[in-house]
């Protein structure tokens, strides 16, 4: 299997600091990867596909994603009040895995 | 949009076989590829497995022996198994839709709308 790990697994921050996640594939895993943002006690969200595709109603002016084979980024400019919340990347290159989750809350 | 509800026990017994239906609307079954993930109490996401409304399949290899996924369009339901239950399989169930970006040069998949999903709880 491929494993994905993210960093950092928790961090803090305020509203209006950007911040950047990053997850790390075990192998090259070309741009098969997506970005979802989950709050407690609800299902993920879709953020982010195909490493850098912003689904539909995720503002882009917030949220971007970039990267390629091993190494990938997820950016959140300007942090709101409803970002706080656990992101996780996964990857469909085969047999789809998940990264272990970053928390972010408010610092 | 397409809307999607869980549904079925929320207790097994160890070694008993799991049991979970998802009820889909806002469009037919017959459209889509249909997922079921999971996530057991304060961990990660882990994915099951996958349906194509043919009945096509693609299962996580680690649940693979013990899994099956199935489809009913008359229905418009899609359906999980899970074998041989342990208490590690103490989780939230979530089923859901994929979605698939062929514009690029390849196909690339991705976990579109989920339901609320289902807690299910494996104890005697």
């Amino acid at each position: 299997d491929i494993q994905m790990t993210q960093s950092p697994s928790s961090l803090s921050a305020s509203v209006g600091d950007r911040v950047t996640i990053i997850c790390r594939a075990s192998q090259n895993i070309s741009r098969f990867l997506n970005w979802y943002q989950q709050k407690p006690g609800k299902a993920p969200k879709l953020l982010i596909y195909a490493t850098s595709r912003l689904q539909s109603g995720v503002p882009p002016s917030r949220f971007s994603g970039s990267g390629s084979g091993t190494d990938f980024t997820l950016t959140v400019n300007s942090l709101q009040p409803e970002d706080f919340a656990t992101y996780y990347c996964q990857q469909t290159y085969t047999t789809w895995t998940f990264g272990q989750g970053t928390k972010v809350d408010i610092k | 949009q397409v809307q999607l509800q869980e549904s079925g026990p929320g207790l097994v017994k160890p070694s008993e076989t799991l049991s979970l239906t998802c009820t889909v609307s806002g469009d037919a079954i017959s459209t889509y590829f249909w997922s079921w993930i999971r996530q057991p109490p304060g961990k990660g996401l882990e994915w099951i497995g996958y349906i194509y409304y043919s009945g096509s399949t693609n299962y996580n290899p680690s649940l693979k022996s013990r899994v099956t996924i199935s489809v009913d369009t008359s229905k418009n339901q899609f359906s999980l198994k899970l074998s041989s239950v342990t208490a590690a399989d103490t989780a939230v169930y979530y089923c859901a839709s994929l979605g698939v970006d062929t514009t690029m040069d390849s196909y690339y998949y991705y976990i579109d709308v989920w339901g609320k999903g289902t807690t299910v709880t494996v104890s005697s």
